[in-house]
């Protein structure tokens, strides 16, 4: 089973500050990562999908890179709607596997 | 506009047996790889178990055995049959629509809201 370690677990940051998010696999996953990011209370919604492709209705404000084994997702500005917890999952190998979340929080 | 709403969660006792249904509006679920994704109270997501659309079924090891994805396309709704239920089995369940219709997919693009079982004597 593929493992995904996110970093850091919480983020306390102000809206308009850049963010980044790291996401490792402990195997190589080529480019088939995406992010998610989850509300309170909400199911999750798809960010990046395939490393950089960013979803449907996704702002250009989020971003993704990383191929491999190191992932990155980057938030330019932040906004208000966007704290939230940000999960990376692979689709390289059976079976699908999610990271265990990091969570960006109002400073 | 592309909607999922599951139903079937609730309060059911170790050893015991439940059936989740999921909803389908604005696509042909027959056509698209579904998958069951879950979330313990408190913690991160879990892929659960997938039907594509050619109608082949992958499940997680921890759930082998025990639960069964299959598809109603006269109702286009999705279910997941649970049994022999175990208190590690509580968790918000969740079906999601995969981003592909071929090939191997692995990407959820669209999530209900989810429905919430709890297995507990």
């Amino acid at each position: 089973e593929i493992v995904l370690t996110q970093s850091p677990a919480t983020l306390s940051l102000s809206p308009g500050e850049r963010v980044t998010l790291s996401c490792r696999a402990s195997q190589s996953v080529s480019s088939n990562l995406a992010w998610y990011q989850q509300k309170s209370g909400q199911a999750p919604r798809l960010l990046i999908y395939d490393a950089s492709n960013r979803a449907t209705g996704i702002p250009a404000r989020f971003s993704g890179s990383g191929s491999g084994t190191d992932f990155t997702l980057t938030i330019s500005s932040l906004e208000p709607e966007d704290f939230a917890v940000y999960y990376c999952q692979q689709r390289s190998n059976w079976p699908l596997t999610f990271g265990g979340g990091t969570k960006v929080e109002i400073k | 506009e592309v909607q999922l709403v599951e139903t079937g969660g609730g309060l059911i006792q170790p050893g015991g047996s439940l059936r989740l249904s999921c909803s389908a509006s604005g696509f042909t679920v027959s056509r698209n790889h579904i998958n069951w994704v879950r979330q313990a109270p408190g913690k991160g997501l879990e892929w659960v178990s997938v039907i594509y659309s050619v109608g082949s079924t992958y499940y997680a090891e921890s759930v082998k055995g025990r639960f069964t994805i299959s598809r109603d396309s006269s109702k286009n709704t999705l279910y997941l049959q649970m049994n022999s239920l175990r208190a590690e089995d509580t968790a918000v369940y969740y079906c999601a629509k995969d981003l592909a219709v071929a090939g191997s997919g692995g990407v959820f693009d669209y999530w209900g809201q989810g429905t919430l079982v709890t297995v507990s004597p």
